[in-house]
Protein backbone atom coordinates (compact mmCIF):
# COMPACT_ATOMS: atom_id res chain seq x y z
CA UNK A 1 0.00 0.00 0.00
CA UNK A 2 1.56 3.16 -1.14
CA UNK A 3 -0.39 5.82 0.60
CA UNK A 4 0.50 9.14 -0.79
CA UNK A 5 2.51 9.13 -3.41
CA UNK A 6 4.00 12.88 -4.78
CA UNK A 7 6.34 13.84 -7.86
CA UNK A 8 9.27 15.02 -8.00
CA UNK A 9 11.07 15.34 -5.11
CA UNK A 10 13.20 17.86 -6.10
CA UNK A 11 12.58 20.49 -9.13
CA UNK A 12 14.49 23.45 -9.75
CA UNK A 13 12.70 26.19 -12.24
CA UNK A 14 13.45 29.10 -13.71
CA UNK A 15 11.42 32.60 -13.18
CA UNK A 16 8.31 32.08 -15.78
CA UNK A 17 8.68 28.54 -16.52
CA UNK A 18 5.13 26.07 -15.43
CA UNK A 19 5.25 22.71 -13.91
CA UNK A 20 2.50 20.32 -12.43
CA UNK A 21 3.42 18.85 -9.04
CA UNK A 22 1.67 15.18 -9.17
CA UNK A 23 -0.24 13.54 -6.37
CA UNK A 24 -1.35 9.77 -6.40
CA UNK A 25 -3.28 7.82 -3.86
CA UNK A 26 -4.21 4.62 -3.38
CA UNK A 27 -6.70 4.68 -0.11
CA UNK A 28 -9.81 5.80 -1.87
CA UNK A 29 -9.77 9.03 0.36
CA UNK A 30 -12.29 11.84 -0.70
CA UNK A 31 -10.55 14.64 0.53
CA UNK A 32 -7.23 16.05 -0.73
CA UNK A 33 -5.15 18.68 -0.04
CA UNK A 34 -1.88 20.52 -1.53
CA UNK A 35 0.14 22.45 1.37
CA UNK A 36 3.36 24.46 1.24
CA UNK A 37 5.80 24.87 3.91
CA UNK A 38 8.19 28.04 3.62
CA UNK A 39 11.48 28.40 5.86
CA UNK A 40 10.11 28.33 9.70
CA UNK A 41 6.57 28.34 8.92
CA UNK A 42 3.95 26.06 9.46
CA UNK A 43 1.94 24.23 6.42
CA UNK A 44 -0.66 26.36 4.58
CA UNK A 45 -3.02 25.48 2.93
CA UNK A 46 -2.99 25.60 -0.91
CA UNK A 47 -5.90 24.32 -1.93
CA UNK A 48 -8.54 21.36 -1.54
CA UNK A 49 -10.68 18.74 -3.20
CA UNK A 50 -13.76 16.79 -1.11
CA UNK A 51 -14.19 14.87 -4.12
CA UNK A 52 -13.25 13.85 -8.15
CA UNK A 53 -14.77 17.10 -9.85
CA UNK A 54 -14.57 19.51 -6.71
CA UNK A 55 -11.87 22.12 -5.98
CA UNK A 56 -11.95 25.05 -3.71
CA UNK A 57 -9.13 27.50 -2.71
CA UNK A 58 -7.46 27.26 0.46
CA UNK A 59 -5.06 30.25 2.28
CA UNK A 60 -2.68 30.68 -0.57
CA UNK A 61 -4.10 30.00 -3.89
CA UNK A 62 -3.04 32.85 -5.85
CA UNK A 63 -0.50 31.64 -8.88
CA UNK A 64 -2.06 28.17 -8.48
CA UNK A 65 -4.06 25.65 -10.22
CA UNK A 66 -5.55 22.28 -9.39
CA UNK A 67 -7.81 19.71 -11.20
CA UNK A 68 -9.35 16.63 -9.64
CA UNK A 69 -10.67 14.00 -12.15
CA UNK A 70 -10.50 10.77 -10.60
CA UNK A 71 -10.73 10.20 -7.01
CA UNK A 72 -6.66 9.17 -7.12
CA UNK A 73 -5.43 11.85 -8.63
CA UNK A 74 -5.05 15.86 -7.19
CA UNK A 75 -2.42 17.39 -9.49
CA UNK A 76 -1.48 21.00 -8.26
CA UNK A 77 0.24 23.30 -11.08
CA UNK A 78 2.36 26.15 -11.55
CA UNK A 79 1.59 28.66 -14.50
CA UNK A 80 4.46 31.26 -14.03
CA UNK A 81 6.72 30.18 -11.06
CA UNK A 82 7.70 33.16 -8.99
CA UNK A 83 10.44 33.23 -6.36
CA UNK A 84 7.83 33.76 -3.73
CA UNK A 85 6.90 30.28 -4.41
CA UNK A 86 9.90 28.81 -3.36
CA UNK A 87 8.93 26.17 -1.06
CA UNK A 88 8.66 22.61 0.02
CA UNK A 89 4.91 21.59 -0.89
CA UNK A 90 3.11 18.37 0.36
CA UNK A 91 0.48 16.37 -0.74
CA UNK A 92 -2.36 14.86 1.56
CA UNK A 93 -5.17 12.74 2.23
CA UNK A 94 -8.17 11.72 4.47
CA UNK A 95 -11.30 9.76 4.01
CA UNK A 96 -13.15 12.20 6.21
CA UNK A 97 -14.32 10.00 8.76
CA UNK A 98 -14.15 10.51 12.65
CA UNK A 99 -10.59 11.79 13.92
CA UNK A 100 -8.71 9.79 11.21
CA UNK A 101 -5.42 12.00 10.64
CA UNK A 102 -4.23 13.11 6.92
CA UNK A 103 -1.88 11.02 5.18
CA UNK A 104 0.82 12.75 3.71
CA UNK A 105 3.23 12.60 0.85
CA UNK A 106 7.10 12.81 1.38
CA UNK A 107 6.77 16.04 -0.21
CA UNK A 108 8.36 18.53 -2.72
CA UNK A 109 11.38 21.22 -2.61
CA UNK A 110 10.92 23.80 -5.63
CA UNK A 111 13.06 26.06 -5.77
CA UNK A 112 12.77 28.98 -8.57
CA UNK A 113 15.33 30.90 -9.88
CA UNK B 1 -10.68 32.30 11.36
CA UNK B 2 -8.94 29.33 13.39
CA UNK B 3 -5.59 30.10 14.22
CA UNK B 4 -2.90 28.02 16.25
CA UNK B 5 -0.12 29.19 18.03
CA UNK B 6 3.29 27.42 19.39
CA UNK B 7 4.72 30.39 20.87
CA UNK B 8 8.21 28.21 21.10
CA UNK B 9 10.20 28.34 18.53
CA UNK B 10 12.61 26.05 19.88
CA UNK B 11 13.55 23.71 22.51
CA UNK B 12 16.17 21.46 23.93
CA UNK B 13 15.71 18.72 26.40
CA UNK B 14 18.16 16.12 27.92
CA UNK B 15 18.30 12.17 26.63
CA UNK B 16 16.17 10.65 29.29
CA UNK B 17 14.78 13.44 30.57
CA UNK B 18 10.59 15.08 29.85
CA UNK B 19 10.13 17.81 27.91
CA UNK B 20 6.64 20.06 27.47
CA UNK B 21 6.05 21.67 23.82
CA UNK B 22 3.03 24.46 24.10
CA UNK B 23 0.39 24.78 21.97
CA UNK B 24 -3.12 27.33 22.07
CA UNK B 25 -5.62 27.71 19.30
CA UNK B 26 -8.57 29.81 18.65
CA UNK B 27 -11.97 28.63 17.79
CA UNK B 28 -15.60 29.10 18.03
CA UNK B 29 -16.28 25.74 17.20
CA UNK B 30 -17.46 23.42 20.07
CA UNK B 31 -16.24 20.05 18.27
CA UNK B 32 -12.88 19.46 16.85
CA UNK B 33 -9.92 17.53 16.47
CA UNK B 34 -6.00 18.67 17.36
CA UNK B 35 -3.02 16.87 16.70
CA UNK B 36 0.14 17.33 17.03
CA UNK B 37 2.62 16.01 14.00
CA UNK B 38 6.20 15.20 14.34
CA UNK B 39 8.83 16.30 11.34
CA UNK B 40 12.14 15.33 11.37
CA UNK B 41 14.97 16.19 9.14
CA UNK B 42 13.90 13.74 6.28
CA UNK B 43 10.82 16.29 5.87
CA UNK B 44 8.47 13.44 6.49
CA UNK B 45 4.89 14.45 8.60
CA UNK B 46 4.14 11.68 11.19
CA UNK B 47 1.19 12.05 13.16
CA UNK B 48 2.08 11.83 16.85
CA UNK B 49 -0.83 11.46 18.68
CA UNK B 50 -4.80 13.52 18.24
CA UNK B 51 -7.16 14.50 20.38
CA UNK B 52 -11.04 14.98 20.00
CA UNK B 53 -12.60 18.07 21.54
CA UNK B 54 -15.50 16.03 23.12
CA UNK B 55 -13.09 13.83 25.30
CA UNK B 56 -12.17 15.10 28.47
CA UNK B 57 -9.40 12.27 29.00
CA UNK B 58 -6.23 13.34 27.84
CA UNK B 59 -4.61 11.11 24.52
CA UNK B 60 -1.40 9.15 25.31
CA UNK B 61 0.51 7.27 23.14
CA UNK B 62 3.44 5.49 24.81
CA UNK B 63 5.90 8.49 26.06
CA UNK B 64 3.52 10.96 24.38
CA UNK B 65 0.99 12.38 26.09
CA UNK B 66 -1.01 15.82 25.99
CA UNK B 67 -2.70 17.62 28.61
CA UNK B 68 -5.61 19.50 26.72
CA UNK B 69 -7.53 22.22 28.60
CA UNK B 70 -10.73 23.00 26.21
CA UNK B 71 -11.80 26.16 28.39
CA UNK B 72 -8.23 27.52 27.91
CA UNK B 73 -7.70 26.35 24.45
CA UNK B 74 -4.60 24.87 25.44
CA UNK B 75 -3.16 21.45 23.76
CA UNK B 76 0.22 21.16 25.32
CA UNK B 77 2.87 17.99 24.46
CA UNK B 78 4.47 15.80 27.14
CA UNK B 79 7.94 13.62 25.93
CA UNK B 80 8.66 11.88 28.65
CA UNK B 81 11.81 9.51 28.45
CA UNK B 82 13.38 11.92 25.56
CA UNK B 83 15.04 9.64 22.55
CA UNK B 84 17.54 11.12 20.13
CA UNK B 85 15.35 9.99 17.83
CA UNK B 86 13.24 12.71 19.36
CA UNK B 87 14.61 15.62 17.64
CA UNK B 88 12.09 17.74 15.13
CA UNK B 89 9.94 20.12 14.21
CA UNK B 90 7.25 19.23 16.15
CA UNK B 91 3.79 20.50 14.60
CA UNK B 92 0.25 21.30 16.56
CA UNK B 93 -2.53 21.23 14.24
CA UNK B 94 -6.44 22.18 14.66
CA UNK B 95 -9.52 21.41 12.54
CA UNK B 96 -13.10 20.86 12.71
CA UNK B 97 -15.32 18.51 11.92
CA UNK B 98 -18.63 19.49 10.06
CA UNK B 99 -19.61 22.15 7.60
CA UNK B 100 -17.39 24.08 5.67
CA UNK B 101 -13.49 23.58 6.18
CA UNK B 102 -13.99 20.35 8.07
CA UNK B 103 -10.76 18.45 7.87
CA UNK B 104 -9.13 20.77 6.54
CA UNK B 105 -5.76 20.75 9.00
CA UNK B 106 -4.94 24.39 10.50
CA UNK B 107 -1.10 24.60 11.65
CA UNK B 108 0.96 26.22 14.17
CA UNK B 109 4.55 27.57 13.12
CA UNK B 110 6.42 24.64 15.10
CA UNK B 111 8.38 23.90 17.60
CA UNK B 112 12.03 22.74 16.93
CA UNK B 113 13.06 20.63 19.32
CA UNK B 114 16.82 19.38 20.14
CA UNK B 115 17.63 16.44 22.09
CA UNK B 116 21.14 16.75 23.96
CA UNK B 117 22.91 13.72 24.52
Amino acid sequence: NAGVTQTPKFRILKIGQSMTLQCTQDMNHNYMYWYRQDPGMGLKLIYYSVGAGITDKGEVPNGYNVSRSTTEDFPLRLELAAPSQTSVYFCASVNGQGNSPLHFGNGTRLTVT
Amino acid sequence: AQTVTQSQPEMSVQEAETVTLSCTYDTSESDYYLFWYKQPPSRQMILVIRQEAYKQQNATENRFSVNFQKAAKSFSLKISDSQLGDAAMYFCAYTRTSGAGSYQLTFGKGTKLSVIP
